[in-house]
């Protein structure tokens, strides 16, 4: 079994650009969320979608982020334009059943220069 | 606001003795509680969990223990060893998918 599968593992850009993560989860999983881990914050959900609908965006900081997730085994965060302030780690989980654990992806590293 | 709190950043143990973890809350919808681990430029695994009806749960080494009227839950390790060294996020739900994360506690077993 893969796992979740996410990349880039790293991303430098540099502020203003657009930025997009892309995350695959586990094969039959129906439920797919968005973290970001910072110093300050912690790791904290962004968005979550069960059968590809997304359910909870409340974490999003501002509109400048962006989610979806086309078909069950794809989904990506955008982040237009990126700021310095978005460098954090972005993990994508994924679960079979609300009850189940959710499995985390290695993360991609971001870093808005 | 931290619903989840992990007042403790690190924690320094020797090997073979027992490493507490602790872990407060503040939402009372809270019925589900989680104990993460994570290496460096991994993901965080799950490690155990407790479900408010019960106050204990054992797996092994790993001991969760949960006191509701406190609103606080430890994750006991005995006894650590140098491969427990990581990062250990406590985690709560209630109510649907979501889980809230605390920010964490750095666990160094020294041999």
């Amino acid at each position: 079994d893969a796992g979740v599968i996410q990349s880039p593992r790293h991303e430098v850009t540099e502020m203003g650009q657009e930025v997009t993560l892309r995350c695959k989860p586990i094969s039959g999983h129906n439920s797919l969320f968005w973290y970001r881990q910072t110093m300050m914050r912690g790791l904290e959900l962004l968005i979550y979608f069960n059968n590809n609908v997304p359910i909870d965006d409340s974490g999003m900081p501002e509109d400048r982020f962006s989610a979806k997730m086309p078909n069950a085994s794809f989904s990506t965060l955008k982040i237009q334009p990126s700021e310095p302030r978005d460098s954090a780690v972005y993990f994508c989980a994924s679960n079979g059943q609300p009850s189940d654990t959710q499995y985390f992806g290695p993360g991609t590293r971001l870093t808005v220069l | 606001d931290q619903q989840v709190k992990q007042n403790s950043p690190s924690l320094s143990v020797q090997e073979g003795r027992i490493s507490i973890l602790n872990c407060d809350y503040t939402n009372s919808m809270f019925d589900y509680f989680l104990w993460y681990k994570k290496y460096p430029a991994e993901g965080p695994t799950f490690l155990i969990s407790i479900s408010s009806i019960k106050d204990k749960n054992e797996d092994g080494r790993f001991t969760v223990f949960l006191n509701k009227s406190a609103k606080h839950l430890s994750l006991h390790i005995v006894p650590s060893q140098p491969g427990d060294s990581a990062v250990y996020f406590c985690a709560a739900q209630g109510g649907s998918e979501k889980l809230v994360f605390g920010k964490g506690t750095k666990l160094t077993v020294n041999p």
